[in-house]
């Protein structure tokens, strides 16, 4: 595609649910990164893959949160047991490598937990 | 100590004047600085980066970097109404997290008629 996809665009859930949120990075981009905006606040790195590399999950908040990525191509973010202060837009960001690409940032998916 | 801070608060100025976005890092091995813009409930996009001592223009903005200082700015010529965002500064982590991007907290402009 032409840019970054994430889907849904809005995801309203109760406390305690799981969620997916997903994410198709641009085509013949390696690296893909998921960050964490909190209302006014700055980007949170949250984990990023790169190739058949390990993920570096060092930003992940806690073990609710997981990711998993196939291959070079979709994404899909994991959030368990959802709390109110998981409520935030995921931005995912994909890159041609990681070493000095740019970062192309997606629409983001707002999550609100009730 | 953050790793990258803006310390800028809020900037107002008016049409056509120059607009100074300001930003510190703490990592001396930082070799890569970007500057991100995000309207408000947009993505941010990129504008410029700037991987070398000096300034680098491109158009209306010009990337200043001071390795010595730690310090990157941007500066916006001309500034118009449709520049009002919130600027975002990233540096990327060193050695094996090099793709992990710190952002600062944001400069919110707002350019004025």
């Amino acid at each position: 595609g032409a840019g970054v996809s994430q889907s849904p665009s809005n995801k309203v859930t109760e406390k305690g649910k799981d969620v997916e949120l997903r994410c198709d990075p641009i085509s013949g981009h390696t690296a893909l990164y998921w960050y964490r905006q909190r209302l006014g606040q700055g980007l949170e790195f949250l984990i990023y893959f790169q190739g058949n590399s390990a993920p570096d999950k060092s930003g992940l908040p806690s073990d609710r949160f997981s990711a998993e990525r196939t291959g070079e191509s979709v994404s899909t973010l994991t959030i368990q047991r959802t709390q109110q202060e998981d409520s935030a837009v995921y931005l995912c960001a994909s890159s041609f490598s990681v070493s000095g690409g740019t970062q192309y940032f997606g629409p983001g998916t707002r999550l609100t937990v009730l | 100590q953050k790793e990258v801070e803006q310390n800028s608060g809020p900037l107002s100025v008016p049409e056509g004047a120059i607009a100074s976005l300001n930003c510190t890092y703490s990592d001396r091995g930082s070799q890569s600085f970007f500057w991100y813009r995000q309207y408000s409930g947009k993505s941010p996009e990129l504008i410029m980066s700037i991987y070398s001592n000096g300034d680098k223009e491109d158009g209306r903005f010009t990337a200043q970097l001071n390795k010595a200082s730690q310090y990157v700015s941007l500066l916006i010529r001309d500034s118009q109404p449709s520049d009002s965002a919130t600027y975002l500064c990233a540096a990327p982590g060193g050695g094996t997290s090099y793709g992990k991007l710190t952002f600062g907290q944001g400069t919110i402009l707002t350019v004025h008629p």
